[in-house]
């Protein structure tokens, strides 16, 4: 079945504590991104790669990392998490042919205290 | 850079009834793709329907259709028959070929269908 997976689903930290949230895609997808969804906001893009070894920011990448090593892995890193990164994470991939849908993961709800 | 707005505040609807959800965009980029999205209250992004800006027809999946109007910028979607499973958020999205496809979101529009 053609997916993406993210890593926890749900988390509870403090400031300051480096987390990783994971991203894999089974699809061979060039193209992964990360969201972030805030109330009245929308999705807004963090960080992006198009392919192994070539990330590039979003519209918001301040306080966040990403690396991509393997075509199927797009982990995102919070080295060091603030209150005002609480939100709801989304991983996406997608082929660069075409103008085709984006996969999206299930989500993953942070929260920073 | 693009934009996608969508204003309508929280919309109802009746159970099999039809409803428009509004969206209109801006880019200067002649390719580009209009999506829409939903999520129900679980969160997931669930993909809807696609038009390409260069398709002729209007796109249409089951239930769902695009009324894609290119020289106004609209692509509301129609949801004919509406059931108590479309009670979500929605949201209209674009893309454009570039260096960075990304999806540009609007913020969303929350639908409750009433019994």
């Amino acid at each position: 079945e053609a997916q993406v997976t993210q890593n926890p689903r749900y988390l509870i930290t403090v400031t300051g504590k480096k987390l990783t949230v994971t991203c894999s895609q089974n699809m061979n997808h060039e193209y992964m991104s990360w969201y972030r969804q805030d109330p009245g906001l929308g999705l807004r893009q963090i960080y992006y790669s198009m392919n192994v070894e070539v990330t590039d920011k979003g519209d918001v990448p301040e306080g966040y990392k990403v690396s991509r090593k393997e075509k199927r892995n797009f982990p995102l890193i919070l080295e060091s998490p603030s209150p005002n990164q609480t939100s709801l994470y989304f991983c996406a991939s997608s082929s660069l042919t075409g103008l085709y849908e984006q996969y999206f993961g299930p989500g993953t709800r942070l929260t920073v205290t | 850079a693009q934009k996608i707005t969508q204003t309508q505040p929280g919309m109802f609807v009746q159970e099999k009834e039809a409803v428009t959800l509004d969206c209109t965009y801006d880019t200067s980029d002649p390719s580009y793709g209009l999506f829409w999205y939903k999520q129900p209250s679980s969160g997931e992004m669930i993909f809807l329907i696609y038009q390409g800006s260069y398709d002729q027809q209007n796109a249409t999946e089951g239930r769902y259709s695009l009324n894609f109007q290119k020289a106004r910028k609209s692509a509301n979607l129609v949801i004919s028959a509406s059931q108590l499973g479309d009670s979500a958020m929605y949201f209209c999205a674009m893309r454009v070929t570039g260096a960075n496809s990304k999806l540009t979101f609007g913020k969303g529009i929350t639908l409750s269908v009433r019994p």
